[in-house]
């Protein structure tokens, strides 16, 4: 199975400044066969199911803040909040979904200074 | 507007079964790709199984593999998961989310507790 591994586990800001998470896998994420890599970022808000923010490394879904982006390839991915705001709040999660099992990483907190 | 609704969660003890469903519309559902994701209690996300438009395909991650049992009636909109032999490490809430690989909707959940 792909391992994701993301770095911090835990992450404290203050509102305005930004914000960075780093997600890496085993193995490359890269689909030769369309080009494509597949790596997607969730937030979940507390007491919510996560919610899609960017999907094949850095396409924004529909309505998510440009606030958010998302940069990277092979096995080596960020996900960059530009100015946090309060409601940010939550765990961030990557997923791989070039291999089955997909799996996601151990997830990244979120709080606000 | 897309919606997922899972049902069929409960306390169940250790060996038994259950069946989850979740009742999806606001979209063609017989179109998409599914999915059952699971989160134990303060842990984070693990994807359990996945199941084609027509059914004919169907994976599972391997702590599930012939214990848990993906399904779907595309005429009646709905998605399934049949657990069995279910352990104490199957305790987590239940989320149905929708398409292949991008997951875009996500259901509220439904928590399974196995316990004695």
């Amino acid at each position: 199975d792909i391992v994701m591994t993301q770095t911090p586990l835990s992450l404290s800001v203050t509102p305005g400044q930004p914000a960075s998470i780093s997600c890496r896998s085993s193995q490359s994420l890269l689909l030769h066969s369309d080009g494509k890599t597949y790596l997607d970022w969730y937030l979940q808000k507390p007491g919510q199911p996560p919610q899609l923010l960017i999907y094949e490394v850095s396409n924004r879904f529909s309505g998510v803040p440009d606030r958010f982006s998302g940069s990277g390839s092979g096995t080596d991915f960020t996900l960059k909040i530009s100015r946090v705001e309060a409601e940010d709040v939550g765990v961030y999660y990557c997923l791989q979904t070039i291999q089955l099992p997909w799996t996601f990483g151990q997830g990244t907190k979120v709080e606000i200074k | 507007e897309v919606q997922l609704v899972e049902s069929g969660g409960g306390l169940v003890q250790p060996g038994g079964s259950l069946r989850l469903s979740c009742a999806a519309s606001g979209f063609t559902f017989s179109n998409y790709w599914m999915n059952w994701v699971r989160q134990a209690p303060g842990k984070g996300l693990e994807w359990v199984a996945n199941i084609k438009p027509d059914g004919s395909e169907k994976n599972y991650v391997d702590s599930v593999k012939g214990r848990f049992t993906i399904s779907r009636d595309n005429a009646k909109n709905s998605l399934y998961l049949q657990m069995n032999s279910l352990r104490a490490e199957d305790t987590a809430v239940y989320y149905c989310a929708r398409d292949g690989r991008v997951l875009p909707y996500w259901g509220q959940g439904t928590l399974v507790t196995v316990s004695s």
